[in-house]
C-alpha cells in the first residue's frame, strides 16, 4: 500500500464549476499538507500549505485537512482554464526531512 | 522560483554511459533535494543534503550518487546509466525559517537512457 493515494483522474470540468481533489494516506504521523500545481514540462510549484487539521483558504482555493480520517482536500472555486495543470498532494511528518507525495491528478477547465 | 537552476534541462543518453545533472541555487539553502518523477509514481527522493558534503539517501537511491562540495550546487550522478533511469529529475529546496516544512521545485531536466 502507498502512503499517499490520489486519484489520477483524469478530471474535465466547464468553466466557472468547483473542483474538488483529494489524497488520502496511510502515515498518521504527518503533520504538514501540501498542495503542488504542475503545468506541463514544468516543475511542480506550492499552491497551499497547511499544518494538522483544518481549513485554510487563499483566493478561490481553499485546503481542507481531515486527520481523523486521514483525508485531504483542494477545492478550486471559480474555476478557470489556466487551472488545467496536475495537482499534486505531499505530506510529511514532523522532523522528517522528505515529502510523500501523491502520483497527481490531470485537470482540464474547458472554456 | 527559489532561485533554483537545473543543467541540462535535456539530455539523450545511451546505457552505461556515466550522467551528472547539475542543481544551483542562490539563496544560501542548507537543505537540498533531488526527485525523480515518473507516470504512476509521482515524486520519488533519490538522496538529500543537509549541509556542505552531508548527504542521506532517499527512498530511491540505488544507482544514484550525489555531491555538495559547496552551499550552492547539488549534484546528482547516474554512474552507469541504464534505461529504467529515463525520467524526469527535480531539484527541491527546502524553505528558511518558519517556513521550514516548504519545499520549492526546480525547472527539472528530462533525461532519456537509450
Amino acid at each position: 500500500q502507498k502512503e499517499v493515494e490520489q486519484d489520477p483522474g483524469p478530471l474535465s470540468v466547464p468553466e466557472g464549476a468547483i473542483v474538488s481533489l483529494n489524497c488520502t494516506y496511510s502515515n498518521s504521523a504527518f503533520q504538514y499538507f501540501m498542495w503542488y500545481r504542475q503545468y506541463s514540462r514544468k516543475g511542480p510549484e506550492l499552491l497551499m500549505y497547511t499544518y494538522s487539521s483544518g481549513n485554510k483558504e487563499d483566493g478561490r482555493f481553499t485546503a481542507q485537512v481531515d486527520k481523523s480520517s486521514k483525508y485531504i482536500s483542494l477545492f478550486i472555486r471559480d474555476s478557470q482554464p489556466s487551472d488545467s495543470a496536475t495537482y499534486l498532494c505531499a505530506m510529511k511528518g514532523t522532523g522528517a526531512n522528505n515529502l510523500f507525495f501523491g502520483t497527481g491528478t490531470r485537470l482540464t477547465v474547458i472554456p | 522560483d527559489a532561485g533554483i537552476t537545473q543543467s541540462p534541462r535535456h539530455k539523450v543518453t545511451e546505457t552505461g554511459t556515466p550522467v551528472t545533472l547539475r542543481c544551483h541555487q542562490t539563496e544560501n539553502h542548507r537543505y537540498m533535494y533531488w526527485y525523480r518523477q515518473d507516470p504512476g509514481h509521482g515524486l520519488r527522493l533519490i538522496h538529500y543534503s543537509y549541509g556542505v558534503k552531508d548527504t542521506d539517501k532517499g527512498e530511491v537511491s540505488d544507482g544514484y550518487s550525489v555531491s555538495r562540495s559547496k552551499t550552492e550546487d547539488f549534484l546528482l550522478t547516474l554512474e552507469s546509466a541504464t534505461s529504467s533511469q529515463t525520467s524526469v529529475y527535480f531539484c527541491a529546496i527546502r524553505a528558511l525559517g518558519d517556513r521550514g516544512n516548504e519545499q520549492f521545485f526546480g525547472p527539472g531536466t528530462r533525461l532519456t537512457v537509450l
